[in-house]
């Protein structure tokens, strides 16, 4: 069974970090473009960062490009997310999900079940 | 900036045929957008209905199938159950730059 499950969630300062972990299992892990994706309170879902299988390709969002990076260990099964000069408009769920090819197209299949990273004074 | 437009918001009767629909705030959403559909109750995580434009993922029932119907993407659902009523979210490719994937707004459903 394909699980993703996030951790490092918690609540930061403005200008903070925080390092958020996805451990993958139930899958070939180094197999996959992985992803990031964020959810703000009430709000709607927001792509965040996308990694290739060998981490040779990442891409990013602009409302966080240069103050996030998008990372992970093949050998160790997990995906990670180093947040740093957070802002309180990065309050939101933080979602693992992992890409599915179908032969044509990219979609979502798997999505773990978020941590909270909350930003404020 | 690229946005990725939805309804809002949708009602539908139980039984009835609703589509919630997916666009480009500057170009047609076509096939290659590889546009996917995500279905989301509160609390929960988003589960994958739709995804490669019309392809309904493992255990998503027949009732709910996607397409493209003029400059957009769609989704219809046809003989809305209760629970059905929950946020719906498109998703596409748009490959300019590096922001290459944006999800839409969202659709709150209402069955009633």
């Amino acid at each position: 069974e394909v699980q993703l499950v996030e951790s490092g969630g918690g609540l930061v300062q403005p200008g903070g970090s925080l390092r958020l972990s996805c451990a993958a299992s139930g899958f070939t892990f180094s197999g996959y473009w992985m992803s990031w994706v964020r959810q703000a309170p009430g709000k709607g879902l927001e792509w965040v960062a996308n990694i290739k299988q060998d981490g040779s390709a990442i891409y990013y969002a602009d409302s966080v490009k240069g103050r996030f990076t998008i990372s992970r260990d093949n050998a160790k099964n997990s995906l990670f997310l180093q947040m740093i000069s957070l802002r309180v408009e990065d309050t939101s769920l933080y979602y693992c999900a992992r890409w599915f090819y179908d032969g044509s197209a990219y979609s979502l299949d798997y999505w773990g079940r978020g941590t909270l990273v909350t930003v404020s004074s | 900036q690229t946005v990725v437009t939805q309804e809002p918001s949708f009602s539908v009767s139980p039984g009835g045929t609703v589509t919630l629909t997916c666009g480009l705030s500057s170009a047609s959403v076509s096939t290659g957008h590889f546009p996917s559909w995500y279905q989301q109750t509160p609390g929960q995580a988003p589960r994958r209905l739709i995804y490669n434009t019309n392809t309904r993922s493992s255990g998503v029932p027949d009732r709910f199938s996607g397409s493209i119907i003029g400059n957009k993407a769609a989704l219809t659902i046809t003989g809305a159950q209760a629970d059905d009523e929950c946020d719906y979210y498109c998703l596409l490719y748009v490959g300019t730059g590096s922001v290459i994937w944006v999800f839409g707004g969202g659709t709150k459903l209402t069955v009633l």
